[in-house]
């Protein structure tokens, strides 16, 4: 099946430790995003990247590092510098940046949760 | 600027009845529009999309929406609700190209459908 995965579905981990979320998509998608979302709020964007090795800021990158070393692979890094992590985060990809024809795909999400 | 408001963060129908979610839009810029699904805990799915062609887009599951340009709206309508549409609603727009939202997507705040029997 094709898709986006992310894994794992549930993170708990202690306030100060780094975490690392995993994003794999087999859609052949050149671009990914990863995005946050807040209880009654709609998506912020954290990171996108339009090929490999080349990824922009979004509106809310402070406290988070992204990779994008192959293709269908972008994990995003929480940092114990982002003041509030817990949080769902949904990753996602389109054919090429998001335009008038490039929707983009979503995973299925993973809820971190900072003790 | 691009921007996007859902104008009821929440939308109570009963089972069979119709269902109308609201979406105004703010774009210098031709845009593209979407509306998306969310299920609890769950990712995103699109619906359906606008992209400068016909103005009534039809899309998964029944729904569809108008692009009405005089009223910058795009609202997401269904005539008969299931208690499956339960879920929560985003009305996106594109950023405009040259801008400094350059392929990125605008979310709205969100529309919570609640489906009664």
């Amino acid at each position: 099946d094709g898709g986006i995965t992310q894994s794992p579905k549930y993170l708990f981990r202690k306030e100060g430790q780094n975490v690392t979320l995993s994003c794999e998509q087999n859609l052949n998608h050149d671009a990914m995003y990863w995005y946050r979302q807040d209880p009654g709020q709609g998506l912020r964007l954290i990171y996108y990247s339009q090929i490999v090795n080349d990824f922009q800021k979004g509106d809310i990158a402070e406290g988070y590092s992204v990779s994008r070393e192959k293709k269908e692979s972008f994990p995003l890094t929480v940092t114990s510098a982002q003041k509030n992590p817990t949080a769902f985060y949904l990753c996602a990809s389109s054919i090429a940046l998001a335009g008038a024809y490039n929707e983009q795909f979503f995973g299925p999400g993973t809820r971190l949760t900072v003790l | 600027a691009q921007s996007v408001t859902q104008l009821d963060s929440h939308v109570s129908v009963s089972e069979g009845t119709p269902v109308l979610l609201r979406c105004n839009y703010s774009s210098s810029y031709s845009p593209s529009l979407f509306w998306y699904v969310q299920h609890p805990n769950k990712g995103l799915q699109l619906l359906l999309k606008y992209t400068s062609a016909a103005t009534l887009v039809k899309g998964i599951n029944g729904f569809e929406a108008e692009f009405k340009k005089s009223e910058t709206s795009f609202h997401l309508t269904k005539p008969s609700a299931h208690m499956s549409d339960a879920a929560e609603y985003f009305c996106v727009v594109t950023g405009g190209y040259g801008s400094s939202n350059t392929g990125k997507l605008i979310f709205g705040q969100g529309t919570t459908l609640q489906v009664k029997p």
